[in-house]
């Protein structure tokens, strides 16, 4: 009964490759989100889909491209992986757009 | 510039000893509050939540937060630690409501907590 899944929980690649992450939720949400922690533990948003349309487009490298197929659905695509992407990737939902977010366990991603 | 403080970047108590943990935002009005824990190699579990209302939010785990308008403030408390709730600690708003306000949560820097049997 998981209610926001990731896939994988940890990757481990070289510079230069291209990666994909997986999220999905079982909890009928119409909104979800891409965080990046760091190594200091900090926290930020990167992108935000409500409905299979993006409404939060941090600054963030165009690397990194996400993509809805569905509502349930939110994968993150990672372009020529640098070091400094190297973090943990939380994907979280909400029912709507202004509700509470419930957060998956996290990728981690190592890239040596 | 909106802001999330967590003051105490480490905090050690012992087994059975209260616990307070801060949290100060910046914003023009009162946004949504949020704490959220991350134990070890975990994910983020939210605890409590503020929106409006009461200003003592009860949450899980024996957790409940006060929100203080006049101090900016929605500090964590819990009576007595377990040693199981040594783990990382997030203060988290959301301007809901305000002008441009959106869904994105803002962190503090988080707060790691130590515990001592």
């Amino acid at each position: 009964d998981t209610a926001v899944s990731q896939t994988p929980k940890y990757l481990v690649t070289q510079m230069g490759n291209d990666k994909s992450i997986k999220c999905e939720q079982n909890l009928g949400h119409d909104t979800m989100y891409w965080y990046k922690q760091d190594s200091k533990k900090f926290l930020k948003i990167m992108f935000s889909y409500n409905n299979k349309e993006l409404i939060i487009n941090e600054t963030v490298p165009n690397r990194f491209s996400p993509k809805s197929p569905d509502k349930a659905h939110l994968n993150l695509h990672i372009n020529s992986l640098e070091l400094g992407d190297s973090a943990v990737y939380f994907c979280a939902s909400s029912p709507t757009s202004q509700e509470t977010q419930y957060f998956g366990p996290g990728t981690r991603l190592l890239v040596l | 510039a909106q802001s999330v403080t967590q003051p105490d970047i480490h905090i050690t108590v012992s087994e059975g000893a209260s616990l307070e943990l801060r949290c100060n935002y910046s914003y023009g009005a009162t946004p949504y509050l949020f704490w959220y824990v991350q134990s070890p190699g975990q994910g983020l579990q939210l605890l409590l939540k503020y929106f409006s209302g009461d200003t003592l939010v009860q949450g899980i785990k024996g957790f409940e937060a006060e929100f203080k308008r006049s101090q900016s403030s929605f500090n964590l408390r819990k009576p007595s630690v377990h040693w199981s709730d040594a783990a990382e600690y997030f203060c988290a708003v959301v301007p809901w409501g305000l002008t441009g306000g959106g869904n994105k949560l803002t962190f503090g820097t988080g707060t790691q907590l130590k515990v001592e049997l």
